[in-house]
């Protein structure tokens, strides 16, 4: 059963707080993938990776930096975490341009 | 620019009625794949179907068909008969860029509440 895991449900942090979120997978897959979901705004792509160490920024990258050290893991980072970087993260993985695996997501919150 | 656009931010519909979900995109790119996602208020995305730009019959996956028009740039879900478990939200993307370094693009949503 394939199977995407998120390190965390729910976050809180305080602004301008370092924060990582951790995003693995177990299906070999190429391609991963950082979303921000938001009542309204859809799903928004953060950043995504298509190999080690490769990273492409997606539609929203500003505040945030990602990791891809290993082929399972993918890493988003708020550098200075701010309160408009509350909202839903969703992280996916996909197999050379097929359907998405997602997360079941992590809540942060930042006061 | 909007690349995927769904108008309908939310929709009713009886129990054993089909309805349809709108979607428009834009993209230049002649290879291109549409994709619909239901993610129930439990959050988890459900991947649903899924059409490429080359395929030339709609696609279908039990209740669910796609309706792909592609001079007008439209990619439909229908769903038939539908279900109480149907109430959901579904999102429309499109996967585009070079092959290998895909991104998928999200609209978005409409969510759709069956009545009994």
């Amino acid at each position: 059963d394939v199977k995407v895991t998120q390190s965390s449900r729910y976050l809180v942090k305080r602004t301008g707080e370092k924060v990582f979120l951790e995003c693995v997978q177990d299906m070999d897959h190429e391609n991963m993938f950082w979303y921000r979901q938001d009542p309204g705004l859809g799903l928004r792509l953060i950043y995504f990776s298509y190999d080690v160490k490769m990273k492409e920024k997606g539609d929203i990258p500003e505040g945030y930096s990602v990791s891809r050290e290993k082929k399972e893991r993918f890493s988003l980072i708020l550098e200075s975490a701010s309160t408009n970087q509350t909202s839903m993260y969703l992280c996916a993985s996909s197999l050379r341009g097929k359907e998405q695996y997602f997360g079941p997501g992590t809540r942060l919150t930042v006061t | 620019a909007q690349k995927i656009t769904q108008t309908q931010p939310g929709m009713f519909v009886q129990e054993k009625e089909a309805v349809t979900l709108d979607c428009t995109y834009d993209t230049s790119d002649p290879s291109y794949g549409l994709f619909w996602y239901k993610q129930p208020s439990s959050g988890e995305m459900i991947f649903l179907i899924y059409q490429g730009s080359y395929d030339q019959q709609n696609a279908t996956e039990g209740r669910y068909s796609l309706n792909f028009q592609k001079a007008r740039k439209s990619a439909n879900l229908v769903i038939s008969a539908s279900q109480l478990g149907d109430s959901a939200m579904y999102f429309c993307a499109m996967r585009e860029g070079p092959k290998g370094t895909y991104k998928y693009i999200f609209g978005t949503g409409t969510r759709l509440k069956v009545l009994a």
